[in-house]
């Protein structure tokens, strides 16, 4: 089966880096994808990969390495706002969506 | 104004009434989507359209149905609902052009079924 692991909760202190884990087992592969999503509120595009390594957007990197099924969200210089859950996704050989059950980041002053 | 808009945002109803929850768009997108979520499992899709002619089913769509009646809307009807379709449902459009196939997600309509 098709298969997205996430943690699912952290903790992090504002100001500082937090990296969340995504690991996938899908069939077939044609990129990954990361959303946050505040309380309550519809989910909004972050970052997609398609190829091996690191893509940088502001305060938010996304990495991926194909080989080991595995990507992280880096976020840094963490504001409170920040406190949300962040979806991983994969887009299978079908070009479907498979969604992670999401991690949910804790902020705290 | 929100681009993907839901109607109702919020709905409480009993077992076995029909509701139907209306999703239009100003984006311009072919493709549309309607997903639920629950709390600690993923989005799971339920029906997908790409054009007003095209309809397929999602991972689940069972005691569900769709209608696209134009490209800009796309409505999920639930003909009798039950208590285990409670839960938050999305519908979203991606832009075919688009390399990245990214979603555009509606604000959501929370659904209680007593």
């Amino acid at each position: 089966g098709q298969n997205i692991d996430q943690p699912t909760e952290m903790t992090a202190t504002e100001g500082a880096i937090v990296q969340i884990n995504c690991t996938y087992q899908t069939s077939g592969f044609n990129g990954l994808f990361w959303y946050q999503q505040h309380a309550g509120e519809a989910p909004t595009f972050l970052s997609y990969n398609v190829l091996d390594g690191l893509e940088e957007k502001g305060r938010f990197s996304s990495f991926l390495s194909r080989s080991k099924g595995y990507s992280y969200l880096l976020l840094k210089e963490l504001q409170m706002k920040d406190s949300a859950s962040y979806l991983c996704a994969v887009k299978d050989s079908n070009y479907q969506l498979i969604w992670g059950a999401g991690t949910k980041l804790i902020i705290k002053p | 104004d929100a681009d993907v808009t839901q109607t109702p945002r919020n709905r409480i109803t009993k077992t076995g009434k029909r509701i139907m929850l209306e999703c239009s768009q100003t984006k311009g997108h072919d493709r549309m989507y309607w997903y639920r979520q629950d709390p600690g499992l993923g989005l799971r899709l339920i029906y997908y359209s790409f054009d007003v002619k095209d309809i397929n089913k999602g991972e689940i769509s069972d005691g569900y149905s769709v209608s696209r009646q134009a490209q800009a809307k796309f409505s999920l009807s639930l003909e009798s609902a039950i208590p285990n379709q409670t839960a938050l449902y999305f519908c979203a459009t991606s832009d075919l052009q688009r390399d990245t196939g990214e979603l555009f997600f509606g604000e959501g309509s929370r659904l209680t079924v007593l």
